[in-house]
């Protein structure tokens, strides 16, 4: 079946620094990926998405490419805030019906002043 | 905006109780779906629902049942609540093909 395997955290960060958190995933077809990102005592909000193969997602200064050669999605942001301090969750969906997200572990980033 | 509602922020039941978490949205998605988070282990589907009165197992079902009377509600009920049903409940909508939008969850703890 489908899954999503993302780098556990947390990952701790000062302000400034660059983040990556890599994600690569299994899937039959051609999936979309998507980030979310959960902040404290929220639920997840759609941080950006790709539906197909060399896609760039972006938004906020995050940026991840859909590359399918290396069944892979990383996030990337160059210069991280302290208000990026979340959970982050890759994710897949695949083709059929009802449009099921499978999800990564998540990943707690921490950016320390 | 789409909005996802969930009618509890926080809930503690005893153990052996029904228990009926409910969710309503409005933008006429036609996916509806009830994940559990824990920590460690992600977000884990229990239900979907691809249309009223359509719904399909996800990946952890035991314990759990739902209704989709109406196409904006979907319920999650906990037939005989279990301390290790103690956890975060997500609620999230989508069309097809699209992405899917949370509700701020339901923190349960049974007792």
């Amino acid at each position: 079946g489908d899954s999503v395997t993302q780098m556990e955290g947390p990952v701790t960060l000062s302000e400034e620094a660059f983040l990556t958190i890599n994600c690569t995933y299994t899937a039959t077809g051609y999936p979309s990926l998507f980030w979310y990102v959960q902040y404290p005592g929220e639920g997840l909000q759609l941080l950006l998405k790709a539906t197909k193969a060399d896609d760039k997602g972006s938004n906020k200064g995050f940026e991840a490419t859909y590359r399918k050669e290396t069944t892979s999605f990383h996030l990337e942001k160059g210069s991280v805030q302290v208000s990026d301090s979340a959970v982050y969750f890759c994710a897949l969906s695949g083709q059929a019906a009802g449009n099921k997200l499978t999800f990564g572990g998540g990943t707690r980033v921490l950016v320390k002043p | 905006d789409v909005k996802v509602t969930q009618s509890s922020r926080y809930l503690v039941k005893r153990t052996g109780e029904k228990v009926f978490l409910e969710c309503v949205q409005d933008m006429d998605h036609e996916n509806m779906f009830w994940y559990r988070q824990d920590p460690g282990l992600g977000l884990r589907l229990i239900y979907f629902s691809y249309d009223v009165k359509m719904k399909e197992k996800g990946d952890i079902p035991e314990g759990y049942s739902v209704s989709r009377e109406k196409k904006e509600r979907f319920s999650l009920i906990l037939e005989s609540a279990s301390t290790n049903q103690t956890s975060m409940y997500l609620c999230a909508s989508s069309l097809q093909g699209g992405g899917y939008t949370f509700g701020s969850g339901t923190r349960l703890t049974v007792v």
